[in-house]
């Protein structure tokens, strides 16, 4: 089975500052990986997924993650965060053998300006 | 493209009472999804259909929750009777195809907000 850790439940970072949002996960299988921002009020949408290659994947909106195998690590990050930014973002694992995503408890990310 | 649509947006019943919601994919997707996020949780899976039939429900309460995608296209889901705990955000999410690679990314449709008093 797999499961996804979340560390943080909250995070605020003043506007423009750099942040970093934790992703631990457990597997006996290969898995994909995947972040996920949902708006107040609206449906999740895909921020970034890494499925092989490079480990550095870069998404939407400035964000970017690093696959890190040896400590079972996908960690979010953004140089310079905006107001627009303040969601709430989600994990996700998904075994590569078969189509199941399972989501972490998600990060609330609080802009301050 | 249009997007995924759900409705109602949001759903206000008493326990023991039945309620339905209904979801219709982005066009062409063979995959939907129902999942339910209980606040301050992220979702889980309930039921995924593979066109018109049940890939995997092994989530999903069989003895109050319902779920059908007749024609391949939309779905409804049913929780009847409501109890407290039911009360949660219900997403629905379609996607290309089986696999989850790059051509099965699932797009997410705004939810319905259900609330059991």
């Amino acid at each position: 089975a797999q499961s996804v850790t979340q560390l943080d439940s909250q995070v605020p970072v003043f506007e423009e500052a750099p942040v970093e949002l934790r992703c631990n996960y457990s597997s006996s299988v290969s898995v994909y990986l995947f972040w996920y921002v949902q708006y107040p009020n609206q449906g999740l949408q895909l921020l970034l997924k890494y499925l092989s290659g490079s480990t550095l994947v870069k998404g939407i909106n400035g964000f970017e993650a690093e696959f890190n195998k040896s400590q079972t690590s996908f960690h979010l990050r953004k140089p310079s965060v905006h107001i627009s930014d303040t969601a709430e973002y989600f994990c996700a694992v998904s075994p590569t053998s078969y189509d199941k995503v399972i989501f972490g408890p998600g990060t609330s990310l609080s802009v301050i300006p | 493209e249009a997007g995924v649509a759900q409705s109602p947006r949001y759903k206000i019943i008493e326990k023991r009472q039945s309620v339905a919601f209904w979801c219709n994919p982005i066009s062409g997707h063979a995959t939907l999804y129902w999942y339910q996020q209980i606040l301050g949780q992220g979702p889980k899976l309930l039921i995924q259909f593979q066109n018109n039939g049940v890939v995997d429900d092994s989530q999903l309460p069989k003895d109050r929750f319902s779920a059908e995608r007749l024609k391949g296209v939309d779905s409804t889901l049913k929780i009847q009777p409501a109890k407290l705990e039911d009360s949660a955000v219900y997403l629905c999410a379609s996607s290309s195809g089986l696999g989850t690679g790059a051509q099965n990314t699932q797009y997410f449709g705004p939810g319905t907000r259900l609330t059991v008093l």
